[in-house]
């Protein structure tokens, strides 16, 4: 059954630590997305792959890192450089071809300790 | 000020009641807009995509209607049911150089009571 994977589903941050947010899609996108929500907000994209070993900042980039070493992964670490890591992370995929929409993991909740 | 502005903020319905989402927006120039559905603690699942030059599409109870001249959506449900408790999120696409880029609504919240 094809589709996108977060993990963990909720996670832990302490002071001054990276952590890391795994994202696999086995839908064949080449497009991937990694989108924070925070309450009464919109999404807001945060970094996007267009194809592999390739990706750019969204409107939030700063205090986060992403790579894009295969099409399935695309793996955001959040650096001790946010200073507000509390959020909804959500990671999404996206088939270029036709009007297609984004598919969207079910989501990773990271919280300070 | 939101490109995407959604009302209401939340709505609380009695089951098999219908309702009525609006989505005014501000985005130019429009490829296509989107309406979602998000459950509490899950990933947004799409409902329905508009191109500009469609008046409305439907998806089962969920019918969604686009008028590019005053940039309105509305996403209307027909006999609500309890699973329908989620928030509804309406998203606009817009053509850059770079690609398609996607602004977000806020969501309205809706609940659905016996």
């Amino acid at each position: 059954d094809g589709g996108i994977t977060q993990s963990p589903k909720y996670l832990f941050r302490k002071e001054g630590q990276n952590v890391t947010l795994s994202c696999e899609q086995n839908l064949n996108h080449d497009a991937m997305y990694w989108y924070r929500q925070d309450p009464g907000q919109g999404l807001r994209l945060i970094y996007y792959s267009q194809i592999v070993n390739d990706f750019q900042k969204g409107d939030i980039a700063e205090g986060y890192s992403v790579s894009r070493e295969k099409k399935e992964s695309f793996p955001l670490t959040v650096t001790s450089a946010q200073k507000n890591p509390t959020a909804f992370y959500l990671c999404a995929s996206f088939n270029r071809e036709g009007n297609q929409p984004q598919h969207f993991g079910d989501g990773t909740r990271l919280s300070i300790l | 000020k939101n490109q995407v502005e959604q009302s209401p903020q939340s709505l609380i319905i009695l089951e098999g009641k219908n309702c009525t989402l609006q989505c005014n927006y501000t985005v130019s120039p429009f490829s296509n807009l989107r309406w979602y559905k998000q459950d509490t603690g899950r990933g947004p699942v799409s409902l329905t995509i508009m191109t500009f030059s469609e008046n409305t599409k439907s998806n089962g109870r969920y019918t969604a209607t686009l008028d590019a001249d005053t940039k309105q959506s509305s996403l209307h449900i027909t006999a609500s049911q309890l699973s329908d408790s989620a928030s509804y999120i309406c998203v606009v696409i817009k053509l850059t150089g770079g690609g398609n880029k996607l602004t977000f609504g806020t969501g309205t919240q809706l609940k659905v009571e016996l």
